[in-house]
């Protein structure tokens, strides 16, 4: 049963560039969410997906946007990177039970130079 | 929305010790999870704990939640090396999605 992968897993940009991060759900999940975290800091929650919807967002500019597809896959793009966006960008998925319990990914390191 | 506040922010033990980690949190809460982080890795989940709930144990781990006080603990018993990690906890509000996370508790275990 394969986990929560995500792709890559490092990435270096420059400023002003545009960036997609990709993460495929645990098998069986239907529901992703995508965070950030900072270096020494806890995630924080950018938002998440379902049904191909954005369900919930957290207080990040419309930089950041999402799609999920009909295989539950889900992208994160960022667009004009700015040097603070650099960030370990995590992948959850969660399904039934309604817990919210959530399995992560690896990680995308995303550094912005 | 809420996030958890863990204290402390960080710990040392030695191998074989507990190693005990608070968290604490501002409204009622539907659950509240516990997850651990390897370093620059993502985030393993530990455990779930209801609000209906004042104790559970899985393995070396206890958790207890007084939502009297809005505070949870992780225990961590006969801790090893490979507990070395960072250690979250995520309080859930009843309707919310998303987990909130703090900071943290760095816990370093000393073989």
């Amino acid at each position: 049963d394969a986990g929560v992968t995500q792709s890559p897993t490092h990435l270096i940009k420059t400023r002003g560039q545009q960036v997609t991060l990709r993460c495929s759900p645990k098998s069986g999940h239907d529901t992703v969410s995508w965070y950030q975290q900072a270096l020494g800091q806890g995630p924080q929650f950018i938002f998440q997906y379902y049904e191909e919807e954005e369900r919930q967002r957290g207080n990040f500019p419309d930089r950041f946007s999402g799609h999920q597809f009909p295989n539950y896959s889900s992208e994160l793009n960022v667009n004009a990177l700015l040097l603070g966006d650099s960030a370990l960008y995590l992948c959850a998925s969660s399904g039934l039970p309604r817990n919210n319990e959530q399995f992560f990914g690896p990680g995308t390191r995303l550094t912005v130079l | 929305s809420q996030q958890g506040e863990e204290d402390p922010q960080a710990l040392s033990i030695q191998e074989g010790e507990n190693a005990t980690m608070n968290c604490s949190y501002k409204t009622s809460i539907n659950n509240l999870q516990w997850y651990r982080q390897n370093s620059g890795r993502g985030l393993v989940h530990l455990i779930l704990i209801r609000s209906n709930e004042r104790e559970k144990h899985s393995g070396r781990l206890r958790v207890t939640l007084d939502t009297s006080k809005k505070s949870s603990s992780l225990l961590i018993t006969a801790s090893r090396a490979a507990d070395t990690a960072s250690y979250f906890c995520a309080p859930m509000d009843t309707g919310r999605r998303a987990l909130t996370f703090g900071s943290g508790t760095r816990l370093q275990v000393q073989p």
